[in-house]
């Protein structure tokens, strides 16, 4: 059973650039989560979706950040016109359910980006 | 807001040995989960032990405990006969139980050194 795959690993874009990142969630998951982790320091929520829904998008910068999970295909995070303070890496994490109960999230290996 | 503390950004263990790692928190809510990550130089998130709110028993996997003090609002992490690969950054998470705020709220993270 193939675990939560995130793609590119690493990725390097210059400034003004767009970067798109993917996440293709475990089997049967249908719930997807997006942290980002700037260096030494911890994970930072951005976004909660389900299939075709953004359920809590708290941690999203106001602008250049969008998060899309479609029915159909992995979901993907882009950044428009990035700047250098967006280096950092992110995660993706996938759970089967909600509603209160403890379910784990279980993370991708993440996308190291670089902008230069 | 919830927020986690961990205020040793750096531990050293001489192998074999036990160490314990501290986490504070705060929150206003009375049922929640707390959660020990381990991230090691493959950056990887990988669970290590996790604790449900509502149970007053502290939860073990293997080596590894927790101390679990809910009026204190504490979380450590101890780990018993440390061996070689445990080195990592370890991160103590919080997550609330209610549906729709599955986020994990995570602490800065303290970095763990094994001395062979």
């Amino acid at each position: 059973n193939a675990g939560v795959m995130q793609n590119p690993r690493h990725l390097v874009r210059r400034r003004g650039q767009e970067a798109r990142l993917r996440c293709s969630p475990m089997k049967g998951h249908s719930h997807v989560y997006w942290y980002r982790q700037l260096p030494e320091e911890g994970l930072k929520f951005m976004v909660y979706l389900q299939k075709e829904n953004i359920i809590d998008e708290s941690g999203m910068p106001k602008e250049r950040f969008s998060a899309e999970f479609p029915k159909e295909g992995p979901s993907i995070l882009r950044i428009q016109q990035v700047v250098r303070g967006d280096s950092a890496a992110y995660f993706c994490a996938s759970s089967p359910s909600t509603g209160g109960n403890l379910h784990e999230q279980y993370f991708g290996p993440g996308t190291r980006l670089t902008v230069t | 807001a919830q927020t986690v503390t961990q205020s040793q950004p750096e531990m050293s263990v001489q192998e074999a040995e036990t160490v314990t790692l501290s986490c504070t928190y705060d929150t206003s809510e009375s049922d929640y989960y707390l959660f020990w990550y381990k991230q090691p130089p493959s950056r990887q998130m990988i669970l290590v032990i996790r604790q449900e709110a509502y149970k007053q028993q502290n939860a073990t996997e293997n080596r590894f405990s927790v101390n679990f003090q809910k009026a204190a609002k504490s979380f450590s992490l101890k780990i018993s006969d440390s061996q070689l690969g445990d080195a990592a950054m370890y991160f103590c998470a919080y997550r609330r139980v209610d549906f729709g705020n599955e986020k994990l709220t995570f602490g800065t993270g303290t970095r763990l050194t094994i001395i062979p």
